[in-house]
């Protein structure tokens, strides 16, 4: 039973447009997400979070949108670059998991020039 | 600075030999994790330890242990290896075992057990 969803598993878009990735999750106590990027022979790397107490987080380009009554959070890259080519992994917690991340699969971005 | 470093990078093990996967951190971290990624089923927790002499397990431990004799040291091993332990594996870090905390990852080794 996977508790935190990615149905897409890639995704494509023109260099300039925005990415839009999606995730949801199922488990009611998760209070905290987090967007990681992984390249390819590489670990993955942390890009964004959000607690469950906001529903918006802007970091540059990157930004993450929660809609806790939906289950749902996704995240916008605008502009896309070819350099965000990657696989972005959704993740979620919550306090007392002592840290334990549950991991959605991943959605490969390929941004074409 | 390193960061997290593991080693092997790669390594193909024949079934039935034990492996030890290396870990190090040199953030002085609390927290360390373990983490397997298969194709199709993202990362999953093995085993995690919230600071040095304590361990935990994850979502998939069996056929794994772990210990934490010190800080930066974090040592996976596989007592037995089986081919559905092929896969690639994180080590992971981060300050303290709180939910808000930002995990660092290590490159990855790519175990092959056949």
């Amino acid at each position: 039973d996977q508790q935190v969803k990615q149905n897409s598993p890639s995704l494509s878009v023109q260099e300039g447009r925005i990415s839009i990735l999606n995730c949801d999750y199922t488990n009611s106590m998760f209070d905290y997400f987090l967007w990681y990027k992984k390249y390819p022979a590489e670990g993955p790397t942390f890009l964004i979070s959000i607690s469950s107490i906001k529903d918006k987080n802007e970091d540059g380009r990157f930004t993450v949108f929660l809609n806790k009554s939906a289950k749902h959070l996704s995240l916008h890259i605008v502009p896309s670059q070819p350099g965000d080519s990657a696989v972005y992994f959704c993740a979620a917690t919550y306090g007392g998991s002592q840290g334990n991340l549950i991991f959605g699969k991943g959605t490969k971005l390929s941004v074409k020039p | 600075i390193a960061g997290i470093t593991q080693a092997p990078t790669s390594q193909i093990l024949a079934a039935g030999r034990r492996m030890t996967l290396r870990c190090t951190q040199d953030m002085r971290h609390n927290a360390m994790y373990w983490y397997r990624q298969d194709l199709g089923l993202g990362l999953r927790l093995i085993h995690y330890s919230n600071t040095a002499g304590t361990t935990g397990k994850g979502e998939v431990p069996d056929g794994y242990s772990v210990s934490r004799a010190n800080t930066d040291d974090f040592p996976l091993t596989l007592a037995s290896a089986v081919p559905s332990q092929t896969s690639v594996y994180f080590c992971a870090s981060s300050p303290q075992e709180g939910s808000t905390d930002t995990q660092y990852f290590g490159p990855g080794t790519r175990l092959t057990v056949l």
